[in-house]
């Protein structure tokens, strides 16, 4: 079964607003990251957060992590058209490199 | 930076064909994986290497799957006989030494097998 899942699946969204989407994984982890994937392209990576870490920011991306939850959620702020892609989470357990993606949540922020 | 870089692009093959992808991961990362993007099953990985050894092959679906990576600049999937189910963009991404960092992705093979 899947490792992470994202929520919403989609995510519609006026140029400007705040964006947030969820990612809930199983297994303890060493860290989770947050990609980008435009249509047809291969995925980017935004941001890393370690697992003894709650919150990390970049630019106009804000991650959470909560391990007791095992959950972690996305921020983008002041979203623009070109923030159009699907979002993916990356788990990555405990003693391994094999990285586990979620279902990815597709994001369109229209102008 | 190259980036990673993949070969080809798309790929059109016939049922029982065989399928070569190829990939060249950015000079210095040690770690190289190759994936599997589906509308149905999302993103798979397939298998791992860490200098030139595969570590987890696991993701591989069945022995008509191989992979290796010969040297530090060099690695290959291959599909041989290829089925119309192993239709789907394959990726394969890099990773710096130390590992549990992030990954610097190709952009992908389409492959369509008739």
């Amino acid at each position: 079964s899947q490792q992470g899942e994202e929520d919403p699946q989609a995510l519609s969204i006026q140029e400007g607003e705040n964006a947030t989407m969820n990612c809930s994984y199983k297994t303890s982890i060493n860290n989770l990251q947050w990609y980008r994937q435009n249509s047809g392209r291969g995925l980017v990576h935004l941001i890393l957060i370690r697992s003894n870490e709650r919150e990390k920011h970049s630019g106009r991306l804000r991650v959470t992590l909560d391990t007791s939850k095992k959950s972690s959620s996305l921020l983008i702020t002041a979203s623009r058209a070109a923030d159009t892609a699907s979002y993916f989470c990356a788990t990555g357990p405990s003693g391994t490199y094999k990285y586990i993606f979620g279902t990815g949540t597709r994001l369109k922020v229209l102008a | 930076d190259a980036g990673v870089i993949q070969s080809p692009r798309h790929e059109v093959t016939e049922m029982g064909q065989e399928v070569t992808l190829r990939c060249k991961p950015i000079s210095g990362h040690d770690y190289l994986f190759w994936y599997r993007q589906t509308m149905m099953r999302g993103l798979e990985l397939l298998i791992y290497f860490n200098n030139n050894v595969p570590i987890d092959d696991s993701g591989m679906p069945e022995d008509r799957f191989s992979a290796k990576m010969p040297n530090a600049s060099f690695s290959t999937l291959k599909i041989q006989p290829s089925e119309p189910r192993d239709s789907a963009v394959y990726f394969c991404a890099s990773s710096p030494p130390g590992g549990g960092s992030e990954q610097y992705f190709g952009p992908g093979t389409r492959l369509t097998v008739t």
